[in-house]
């Protein structure tokens, strides 16, 4: 089954330990992108990438870090994360960046930092 | 700057009603325009898009849009609403020239009642 997916869904954590939040596609899709959804806002792209070892900053990149040197894995990774990091995150995939592509999404990550 | 507004946080339906989810934008050009659905717990779903031609675009679960260049909108309409399609809807944009990113409205919440 094509699909992206996400681990984990949940996670609670504390101010400060680093955390990793995997992301993988089964599709052969070259571009893949990180977002975080909160009440209000939509979405807002924090990260991506157009193909393996080329990554490029979104709306809202600062206090994250993402890498791209597999095309299926697109993993985000907070090295120090805080409370207002607490959201609802996506991570979406797509075959090409062409407007004609739409966006495979994940089930989507809860984080939660206290 | 360039934005994409749903104007309604909430639309209620009654079961069997026609259903109508507003969309405008302020994008120069002519954008690429799209629809996604999130049902609760759930990654968003790709649901329409318009990239040219007929003003009106069918799509799944018996959506449609239509595009209105004179308004900007992206109006998502079906015409018997179920339960079943009780969900966050998001409309996204995007530039013709100019990057590969999506613009996000907020979401509407439909809700439709038996």
């Amino acid at each position: 089954e094509a699909q992206v997916t996400q681990n984990p869904r949940y996670l609670i954590t504390v101010t400060g330990k680093k955390l990793t939040v995997t992301c993988s596609q089964n599709m052969n899709h070259e571009y893949m992108s990180w977002y975080r959804q909160d009440p209000g806002l939509g979405l807002r792209q924090i990260y991506y990438s157009m193909n393996v070892e080329v990554t490029d900053k979104g709306d809202v990149p600062e206090g994250y870090k993402v890498s791209r040197k597999e095309k299926r894995n697109f993993p985000l990774i907070l090295e120090s994360p805080s409370p207002n990091q607490t959201s609802l995150y996506f991570c979406a995939s797509s075959l090409g960046t062409g407007a004609i592509y739409e966006q495979y999404f994940g089930p989507g990550t809860r984080l939660t930092v206290t | 700057a360039q934005s994409v507004a749903q104007p309604e946080d909430q639309v209620n339906v009654a079961e069997g009603n026609p259903l109508t989810v507003k969309c405008t934008y302020s994008v120069s050009g002519n954008p690429y325009l799209f629809w996604y659905v999130q049902y609760p717990n759930r990654g968003l779903q790709f649901l329409l898009k318009y990239i040219t031609g007929d003003n009106l675009v069918k799509g799944s679960y018996g959506f449609e849009a239509e595009f209105n260049k004179s308004q900007t909108s992206f109006h998502l309409k079906k015409p018997s609403a179920l339960v079943s399609d009780s969900a966050l809807y998001f409309c996204a944009v995007r530039p013709r020239i100019g990057g590969y990113q999506l613009i996000w409205g907020a979401g509407t919440k439909l809700i439709i009642k038996p």
